[in-house]
């Protein structure tokens, strides 16, 4: 079965610092990948996403993801975080059936970032 | 263009009660979906539609129905609210079987009492 697995449930960086979030997922061929965003009270917002072509995907607020096949990991970096980063990251892959993409995805559990001044 | 529309954004029930979620999208998405949020678990798809006047059931489908009368509706419905329906619930939208990830309500943040 597809899952998403974020190893990671509570990360805290200092200020300024580098940042990586974790994402493994279980897929039989090339997945749909998102990474999301989502602050106390607020909704999903989408950081990036990743169909096909280069492996390294930039997204919106200075993060980027890169798609390793060889080790089934998505994993969200930013090289320097703000306070206003802290928030939780939902890693998500697009789910398939036997006729193909279905439109659903599944999420992983979700990762909090603190972020120490 | 407003996107994803959800309606109520909060309510509180009683055990028993029942309700209906709205969700309205004004794209002309074909495929739409309702996912519920539980601390520690990530967003689980509860049912899902392909299109106007079908539906399905996701991952976690019980003590939930749907229906999609209209291409740009889709409503939850809570027939008898327990307690373990207290989370937060999200619809989304996509154009195609191939999610675009990007399409996302504001949620309904319902409490069970």
């Amino acid at each position: 079965a597809q899952s998403v697995t974020q190893p990671d449930i509570h990360i805290t960086v200092s200020e300024g610092a580098s940042l990586e979030l974790r994402c493994n997922y279980s897929y039989g061929a090339t997945p749909y990948l998102f990474w999301y965003v989502q602050s106390p009270g607020q909704g999903l917002q989408l950081l990036l996403k990743y169909f096909s072509g280069d492996t390294l995907v930039q997204g919106i607020k200075g993060f980027e993801a890169e798609f390793k096949r060889s080790q089934s990991s998505f994993n969200l970096r930013k090289p320097s975080v703000h306070w206003s980063d802290a928030a939780e990251y939902f890693c998500a892959v697009g789910a398939k059936s036997g006729s193909g993409n279905t439109g659903k995805l599944i999420f992983g559990q979700g990762t909090t970032l603190q972020v120490k001044p | 263009n407003a996107g994803v529309t959800q309606t109520p954004k909060f309510r509180v029930l009683k055990t028993g009660q029942s309700m209906t979620l709205l969700c309205a999208q004004d794209m002309n998405h074909e495929y739409m979906y309702w996912y519920r949020q539980d601390p520690g678990m990530g967003l689980r798809l509860i049912h899902y539609s392909v299109g106007e006047g079908t539906t399905a059931k996701g991952e976690v489908p019980d003590g939930y129905n749907v229906s999609r009368l209209k291409k740009q509706n889709f409503l939850l419905g809570l027939e008898s609210a327990a307690p373990s329906q207290t989370s937060v619930y999200f619809c989304a939208s996509s154009y195609t079987r191939n999610p675009s990830g990007e399409y996302f309500g504001a949620g309904t943040r319902l409490s069970v009492l």
